[in-house]
């Protein structure tokens, strides 16, 4: 059973470019998480996803990012008009459905990091 | 707002010996999930070790062992017979419970060196 993949896993973008992450979640998951960790930092919460819907997207910045996960494919974080300040290592993690059980672990890919020039 | 401290950015160990890393938390919550993570030169994100906060019993795997202080706010890793291995950042997090988003509130980490 294959991983989270993530993909690229290295992205070297020019100012005002514009950046899509996209991330694979394991088989059977159906719940996406997109985290940013800058450097010398912790992760951040961006925003949390289900198929089609955007549970929660408290941590993401108001202007330039979205997010999608739709009903096939993977889920995709798109950055517009990127900025230096975005260079950051992006993580996506995924879990299964929510059901009886009361914890759900988030199972992480190996991120992509994102260069801004 | 959730929070978690990491007061100590770097520890170093002895191979062989034993390290504890520190980690508090704010909420307000009675119901949530506590996490330790490593984090190794590749990046990838490695659950250590998980503590449901109802439990009052302290999680162990293995090597690593927690000191859940549920009054205190405070969640340390204890690491016993430290190995080249284990060599990484060391995050603490935070989840709520059932019933609100399954976000992860992490800390800023602790880079651990060890000591051949």
């Amino acid at each position: 059973n294959a991983g989270v993949m993530q993909n690229p896993r290295h992205l070297v973008r020019r100012r005002g470019q514009e950046a899509r992450l996209r991330c694979s979640p394991m088989k059977g998951h159906s719940h996406v998480y997109w985290y940013r960790q800058l450097p010398e930092e912790g992760l951040k919460f961006m925003v949390y996803l289900q198929k089609e819907n955007i549970i929660d997207e408290s941590g993401m910045p108001k202007e330039r990012f979205s997010a999608e996960f739709p009903k096939e494919g993977p889920s995709i974080l798109r950055i517009q008009q990127v900025v230096r300040g975005d260079s950051a290592a992006y993580f996506c993690a995924s879990s299964p459905i929510s059901g009886l059980a009361t914890y759900n672990e988030q199972f992480f890919g190996p991120g992509t990091r994102l260069t801004v020039l | 707002a959730q929070t978690v401290t990491q007061s100590q950015p770097e520890m170093s160990v002895q191979e062989a010996e034993t390290v504890t890393l520190s980690c508090t938390y704010d909420t307000s919550e009675s119901d949530y999930y506590l996490f330790w993570y490593k984090q190794p030169p590749s990046r990838q994100m490695i659950l250590v070790i998980r503590q449901e906060a109802y439990k009052q019993q302290n999680a162990t795997e293995n090597r690593f062992s927690v000191n859940f202080q549920k009054a205190a706010k405070s969640f340390s890793l204890k690491i016993s017979d430290s190995q080249l291995g284990d060599a990484a950042m060391y995050f603490c997090a935070y989840r709520r419970g059932q019933g609100g988003s399954e976000k992860l509130v992490f800390g800023k980490g602790t880079k651990l060196t060890v000591n051949p």
